[in-house]
């Protein structure tokens, strides 16, 4: 079956650190994977995904297949990046959504 | 453009109640999604409407929920009886066109407490 995994519940860095949010998934075939973002008393947004290749407020993911990890990245953590953050899988045309558990970040100053 | 509406925002009622959720998808927009965040658990999808016609509801847990689309218009989703395991937040998206890659707006979600 699809799943996805995002190990961390919590991740706290302190600003200016470099972040990770670390992202796996299981799947057979080719998958196009998500980040989406849920800030403090704002609705969930996608921040990127795979298939565009781009870098959004500084954030990039690389899909490895071979791990099987969309993990998202930062170098320079800021304090408005604190957010629950959410890794998706997509593995049809349906625009069904399957959801990590999601990892709240937190950005200390 | 209006984005995605939910309400009410926050629900609290008494186990074995109903409830009646809510979703007004953004203008023009076929697709309409339902998904739950269970206290401590992933979000989880739930039923997939293109205009009014159910287009994929394996995801929906039980009876005891109803999802209607009546018109293509507005969603509602109903659970009667409610139970104490159906608390946490429901969401509603839409799109314009199917698949993830055409833009799916969230709404800002319904808390349901079931106590």
């Amino acid at each position: 079956a699809q799943r996805v995994t995002q190990p961390e519940k919590l991740l706290s860095v302190f600003k200016g650190a470099p972040v990770e949010l670390k992202c796996n998934y299981s799947y057979s075939g080719s998958p196009e994977l998500f980040w989406y973002v849920q800030y403090s008393r704002q609705r969930l947004q996608l921040l990127l995904r795979h298939i565009s290749r781009e870098s959004i407020k500084g954030f990039t993911a690389d899909l490895n297949k071979g791990e099987t990890s969309f993990h998202l990245k930062k170098p320079f953590a800021q304090e408005e990046d604190s957010a629950m953050y959410y890794c998706a899988l997509s593995y049809n045309q349906g625009g069904k959504l399957i959801f990590g558990q999601g990892t709240e970040l937190s950005v200390k100053p | 453009e209006a984005g995605v509406t939910q309400f009410p925002s926050h629900s609290v009622i008494e186990k074995g109640q109903t409830v009646t959720l809510r979703c007004d998808p953004i203008s023009g927009h076929d697709n309409l999604y339902w998904y739950r965040r269970v206290m401590g658990k992933e979000i989880k999808f739930l039923l997939h409407f293109v205009k009014e016609s159910k287009q994929d509801e394996s995801g929906m847990p039980n009876n005891r929920f109803l999802a209607e689309r009546t018109g293509g218009t507005y969603s509602t989703l109903k659970v009667q009886p409610a139970e104490l395991e159906d608390s946490g937040v429901y969401f509603c998206a839409s799109s314009q066109e199917q698949g993830v890659d055409y833009g799916y707006t969230f709404g800002s979600g319904t808390r349901l407490t079931v106590v």
